[in-house]
């Protein structure tokens, strides 16, 4: 079965870096064609894509928040850490992480988000 | 970046109705498009990926179409389980979501 929790803080203060980690069992992020994301939603908002980290390691961000995200992985621990830098109060919403799994169909592969976290919920407030 | 607009943003139906959700991309994204219905304070489940394949355990009355620009996702005959929020998302240059599309009880 595959499960993914998300942990980190509930409240952070403005211009802090917040750190929220997924801890995943039931898979591997060494098996060719699997990933972890992260994904956030403000309250009463749309699903926004944060940031991807795939089997080789290779990462890939928003275009309108890379210069604060970093994504990274500890295979061995099974976890997938997300690091945001400089919050402030428009970062409030749950946080969620999601593995990546892509399928071939018909010679071309196509990912899809399959199974996420129950999300965590992070408040910016000073 | 890949734009998505969901189309209509609300949408009031009954038990047993047929409905459509239409999802529409700035630019081609072939049929790297996924669709997740998500209830209240829940996290969102995937339903469709690569434009029309259902995900292992979905319903059949859900189905998705489209390639291009221009994706839909069909409910055959709602059933009460079926009110959430709909959102389409392409994978096919970065990762985008549509705006949302919320299913309500008429």
């Amino acid at each position: 079965q595959v499960t993914l929790r998300e942990s980190g803080p509930t409240v952070v203060k403005p211009t802090q870096t917040l750190t929220l980690t997924c801890t995943f069992s039931g898979f591997s992020l060494s098996t060719t064609g699997m990933g972890v994301s992260w994904i956030r939603q403000p309250p009463g908002k749309a699903l926004e894509w944060l940031a991807l980290i795939d089997w080789d390691e290779d990462t890939y961000y928003s275009s309108s928040l890379k210069t604060r995200l970093t994504i990274s992985k500890d295979t061995s621990k099974n976890q997938v850490v997300l690091t945001m830098t400089n919050m402030e109060p428009a970062d409030t919403g749950t946080y969620y992480c999601a593995r990546v799994r892509g399928t071939m169909i018909r010679g071309v592969v196509y990912y899809s988000m399959d199974v996420w976290g129950q999300g965590t919920t992070v408040t910016v407030s000073s | 970046d890949v734009q998505l607009t969901q189309s209509p943003s609300f949408l009031s139906a009954s038990v047993g109705d047929r409905v459509t959700i239409t999802c529409r991309a700035s630019q081609g994204i072939s049929s790297y498009v996924a669709w997740y219905h998500q209830k209240p304070g829940k996290a969102p489940n995937l339903l469709i990926y690569a434009a029309s394949t259902l995900q292992d355990g979905v319903p059949s009355r859900f189905s998705g179409s489209g390639s291009g620009t221009d994706f839909t996702l069909t409910i055959s005959s709602l059933q009460p389980e079926d009110f959430a929020t709909y959102y389409c998302q392409q994978l096919n240059s970065s990762i985008t979501f549509g705006q949302g599309t919320r299913l309500e009880i008429k």
